[in-house]
């Protein structure tokens, strides 16, 4: 059973519009959640993270928004570039281990 | 979907003996496979990148000698965390690429949790 879960495969934006990935997860245990932006043919790098504690962390042209009531949250960017065409990946940790739980990822297309 | 298993998916050990972490593509081949070292709640770090049939590929600051690893085959790679330290106790974490999709994106694993005494 995925805990971590990308519902959408791809998305596809215009160049200077927002960016929206969405992330779900299930275990109320988890209290740190990060993205990661993966470009094909190598690893996965660090984008973003946010604590449980917070419902907003903002980055130059990344925010990732927390609602831990819907265990939801989402990688905004804005305006997309399209250097930022990659795949990004949703992950989550807490309880005692601390270890990640990915997602599948997204594919973002960020069209000139 | 792609999954990637990993093995064991936790091992204590004593200090100055090898432990050996395997990573499985079940479903499909990979052409590629990454390693990487977590901390609690901090970000993945990026250890190697193996290519089958040839070395692994190192990131700097990680030691070649100490961290072995193995490509052998399409499906399967191993590392070899040598003469373990406790600071060496962390979260491996393998992921498999599987070139030519439509994302081309990589399969994590689940992670093996290390502990050296």
């Amino acid at each position: 059973d995925q805990q971590v879960k990308q519902n959408s495969p791809s998305l596809s934006v215009q160049e200077g519009r927002i960016s929206i990935l969405n992330c779900d997860y299930t275990n109320s245990m988890f209290d740190y959640f990060l993205w990661y932006k993966k470009y094909p043919a190598e690893g996965p790098t660090f984008l973003i993270s946010i604590s449980s504690i917070k419902d907003k962390n903002e980055d130059g042209r990344f925010t990732v928004f927390l609602n831990k009531s819907a265990k939801h949250l989402s990688l905004h960017i804005v305006p997309s570039q399209p250097g930022d065409s990659a795949v990004y990946f949703c992950a989550a940790s807490g309880g005692s281990q601390g270890n990640l739980i990915f997602g599948k990822g997204t594919k973002l297309s960020v069209k000139p | 979907g792609a999954v990637v298993s990993q093995h064991p998916s936790w091992v204590i050990c004593k200090s100055g003996t090898s432990v050996k972490i395997e990573c499985r593509s079940l479903d499909f081949q990979a052409t590629t496979m990454f390693w990487y070292r977590q901390f609690p709640k901090q970000s993945l770090m990026l250890m190697a990148t193996s290519n089958e049939g040839s070395k692994a590929t190192y990131e700097q600051g990680v030691e070649k000698d100490k961290f072995l690893i193995n490509h052998a085959s399409l499906t399967l790679s191993t590392l070899t965390v040598t003469s373990a330290h406790p600071e060496d106790s962390s979260f491996y974490i393998c992921s498999a690429h599987e070139g030519g999709s439509w994302q081309e994106t990589q399969y994590f694993g689940p992670g093996t949790r290390l502990l050296v005494l």
